[in-house]
Formats: C-alpha cells, structure tokens, sequence
C-alpha cells in the first residue's frame, strides 16, 4: 500500500529556510495532489498547501509569502520550502495524500526553529 | 483561531455514544459534502476515520458514523471502548483560498 515518508532537518536556524521532501512509495505520484500540514507541540492542525503532480498549486495565505511547493515524479517526491522561519514555525511536519481527504499519512518530522 | 470550531473536549463511558460537533459557515462545512474526521492518538499521525461527511474508509470500524446539518458536521462514536481516547479533528474543503480548513481539535477521554 502507499507509504509516505517524510525527510530533512531537524533544526533549522531563524531567518533560514526549512526544507522537506515527502517520498511516496508503493504508488504512483501521479494523478493526485499532495500536501503539507503541520502541528506546533500540544496545538491543531494547519494545512499549509498542496501540490498536484503537474505542477499546479494552492497555498494558504497566511503562509503563501513564504511557501514554495515543487514536484520530482521521476522519483516520487514532492517537496516544501518556507523561508524566513521563526520560533513559531517550530512544529512536526507531515505530508499527505489529498484526495477527498487526507487519507494517507506520513509519520511526521519534527522541525525546531532555533539558534 | 481555527476555522472550523470544536468543543475542546468531550467525555464518555465505555459502552456509550458521544458526538462531536465541528461548526463552520456556508462557504465550507455547510457549503461541500467534502467534511473528513481525523483520529489522532498522542506521537502519531492523524487517521482518516470519515470522509465526505458520511463515508468510512475501509477497515474503520462501523461504530464511527458522520453527519452535517446546515453548517455543522457531527462525528458519532458509539459503543465507546478505551481504544477511542484520542483526539479528533475535522476538515472541510472551503471556496477560499485556503482550500482546506481543520477544526481546532476535541480531546476524548474515556472514563
């Protein structure tokens, strides 16, 4: 069955740009859209945008000034960068499967925001 | 402030049935068929348990039931059993720009 899993740094400096990539196995990338949610400690979910296989994305605005989403189909990969980070970008991150709802997870990466 | 509004907690017995309720207006929860619930049990991934308001991905068990009146989805957990103690979140596609809104979440607790 589909696997996400999500990968890149723990410890991201302030001012820097956090980096992920969520690499989808046991399934095609294609035909779906694909997006970043995350979870500060002990708070709610933020859906932070997606990304379809062409390309095309969708981004919340209370992010988008920093946001860029990007697709690798060639290796089942999909990716998020968000500049200019802070204390209150320190959260666990996951990608997800958005079909009618997010029905496929990843296990989540935890993303702390420090000097 | 989350979008999509959830009473902070709720509690049952085992044996007993509780709802959830997940608030929103007419341009998401009350305007799309597109409502999901989420489980999320402490250190894990969230879990789809219901999709497009009513529908139960398969291997969900059938005590998990959703509903939507108006602007208002329900979640309805029956026959609780310890297991169920979670947190729950709701979802709703919305005609902003946000696409998708969550709720801020309701904690379960079994007693």
């Amino acid at each position: 069955q589909v696997q996400l899993q999500e990968s890149g740094p723990g410890l991201v400096k302030p001012s820097e740009t956090l980096s992920l990539t969520c690499t989808v196995s046991g399934g095609s990338i294609s035909s779906y859209y694909w997006s970043w949610i995350r979870q500060p400690a002990g708070k709610g979910l933020e859906w932070i945008g997606r990304i379809y296989t062409s390309g095309s994305t969708n981004y919340n605005p209370s992010l988008k000034s920093r946001v860029t989403m990007s697709v690798d189909t060639s290796k089942n990969q999909f990716s998020l960068k968000l500049s200019s980070v802070t204390a209150a970008d320190t959260a666990v991150y996951y990608c997800a499967r958005m079909g009618a709802a997010f029905d496929i997870w990843g296990q989540g990466t935890m993303v702390t925001v420090s000097s | 402030q989350s979008a999509l509004t959830q009473p902070a907690s709720v509690s049952g017995s085992p044996g007993q049935s509780i709802t959830i309720s997940c608030t929103g207006t007419s341009s998401d929860v009350g305007g799309y068929n597109y409502v999901s619930w989420y489980q999320q049990h402490p250190g894990k991934a969230p879990k789809l348990m219901i999709y497009d308001v009513s529908n139960r991905p398969s291997g969900v068990s059938n005590r998990f039931s959703g509903s939507k009146s108006g602007n208002t989805a329900s979640l309805t957990i029956s026959g609780l059993q310890a297991e169920d103690e979670a947190d729950y979140y709701c979802s709703s596609y919305t005609s902003s720009s946000t696409q998708a809104v969550f709720g801020g979440g309701t904690k379960l607790t079994v007693l």
